[in-house]
């Protein structure tokens, strides 16, 4: 069973940039070919926000009113799969979620949808 | 601003059927598949609809999707105290390349 786990700060500085690791268990990135691996966030009481997407060979996408300030990387040694924002604001105040994908790169939907937890991360002076 | 657009809130009495919306546009729900996710108080959203109509295994039958144009319904019946929850709706955008959402519907069980 796929369990995800984001790690990081829970608050950072303004102008500052965030780093967040999600380390997967229960299996492997390199064994989940057909998937990209998500970062998702949700500012407290409000809605989600796609942030972007890797796949295990590195390409990404990224939603384009953050691309800016993205970067997504992947480590399938490591099981692991990383977001940073830089230029933080106070907007970007949210819980971050990582989950699998359960859109194929083919396209197809299916019914295998994993999130972790989340982490909430404050951006305050 | 959400780039789906859902009513902020809706409410039932148990036993009851209530319907939650979501529209979008051509580029997302008028052309890719739409999803809903379930969100209790302090947890990760959870898949409750996939591809307009497929629920995951584990899912009641009571939860129901459909879409047509550029607008979705999940359906709710015999409605529960423990559907009380935030439900988004999701789908693919073509133009973005990535997910969009809506905005959320509180769902309140009076």
């Amino acid at each position: 069973h796929l369990q995800l786990q984001e790690s990081g700060p829970g608050l950072v500085k303004p102008s500052e940039t965030l780093s967040l690791t999600c380390t997967v268990s229960g299996d492997s990135i390199s064994r989940n070919p057909s998937y990209y691996w998500v970062w998702i966030r949700q500012p407290p009481g409000k809605g989600l926000e796609w942030v972007g997407s890797v796949y295990y060979s590195g390409s990404t996408y990224y939603n384009p009113s953050l691309k800016s300030r993205v970067t997504i990387s992947i480590d399938p040694s490591r099981n692991q799969f990383s977001l940073k924002l830089s230029s933080m604001t106070a907007a970007d105040t949210a819980v971050y979620y990582c989950a699998r994908d359960f859109r194929t790169i083919s396209a197809v939907l299916t019914p295998q949808n994993y999130w972790g937890q989340g982490t909430l991360v404050t951006v305050s002076s | 601003q959400s780039v789906l657009t859902q009513t902020p809130s809706a409410s039932g009495t148990p036993g009851q059927r209530v319907t939650i919306s979501c529209s979008g546009s051509s580029s997302n729900i008028g052309s890719t598949a739409v999803n809903w996710f379930q969100q209790l108080p302090g947890t990760a959203p959870t898949l409750l609809i996939y591809n307009n109509d497929e629920r995951p295994s584990g899912v009641p039958d009571r939860f129901s999707g459909s879409k047509s144009g550029t607008s979705a319904s999940l359906a709710i019946s015999g409605l529960q105290s423990e559907d009380e929850a935030h439900y988004y709706c999701a789908a693919w955008d073509n133009s973005l390349n990535g997910w969009v959402f809506g905005g959320g519907t509180k769902l309140t069980v009076l």
